[in-house]
């Protein structure tokens, strides 16, 4: 059975400061993995995913994934933290990529000036 | 614009009135899901649909309805609606190439 292990519900980070978002998964099989990010009010928006090609993943508004096997994890970064980046962000993986996926808990992410 | 549409957006119901959230996209999607949003616990699939006529539970069915009459439409279906079923509701779509486009969210209160 699959599942998704975020670390940390709410994570704080100053403006301009390094923002990681861990995320631990269990597959039987090679996954599919994938970072969302809900916005208050609004539905989920693909940040990045990663489908077994590179395993260093770039997304939108200038974040990244590292898919590491040895350590099961799919850890999101972002170098700088803007204002903009207080949101949800939610770890996902998948067997087939389009259809199930397997959401992690979710964590908040609050940036203070 | 391709896009999920959902409503209503906000829905405040009684204990057993029956109750229908309409999803519809229009990229012509295959597959289509609905998933309930709870504080800590994450999103969890409730039904999702493979194609027209096509249904399947996810993790968690009770509850719930669904019927895949033509292929933008997944209404989600609540006959008997009780207070643990207020929740935030997520319909999704996607082909097999891609991945999942959400849409707006249904946020549901059951008294």
């Amino acid at each position: 059975a699959q599942s998704v292990t975020q670390l940390g519900s709410h994570v704080s980070v100053s403006e301009g400061a390094l923002v990681l978002l861990r995320c631990n998964y269990s597959s039987s099989v090679p996954p599919y993995l994938f970072w969302y990010v809900q916005y208050p009010n609004q539905g989920l928006q693909l940040l990045l995913k990663y489908t077994s090609a590179a395993t260093l993943v770039k997304g939108i508004n200038g974040f990244e994934a590292e898919f590491k096997k040895s350590e099961t994890s799919f850890h999101l970064t972002k170098p700088s933290a803007h204002m903009s980046d207080a949101a949800e962000y939610f770890c996902a993986v998948s067997l087939d990529g389009y259809n199930k996926l397997i959401f992690g808990a979710g964590t908040r992410l609050a940036v203070h000036p | 614009e391709a896009q999920v549409t959902q409503n209503p957006r906000y829905l405040i119901t009684v204990t057993g009135k029956k109750l229908t959230v309409t999803c519809s996209q229009n990229m012509n999607h295959e597959y289509m899901s609905w998933y309930r949003q709870d504080p800590g616990l994450g999103l969890r699939q409730i039904y999702y649909s493979m194609n027209v006529e096509v249904t399947d539970k996810g993790d968690v069915p009770e509850g719930y309805k669904v019927s895949r009459k033509e292929k933008r439409n997944f209404p989600l279906i609540l006959e008997s609606p009780s207070p643990n079923q207020t929740s935030l509701y997520f319909c999704a779509s996607s082909t097999n190439q891609e991945t999942q486009y959400f849409g707006p969210g249904t946020r549901l209160l059951v008294l």
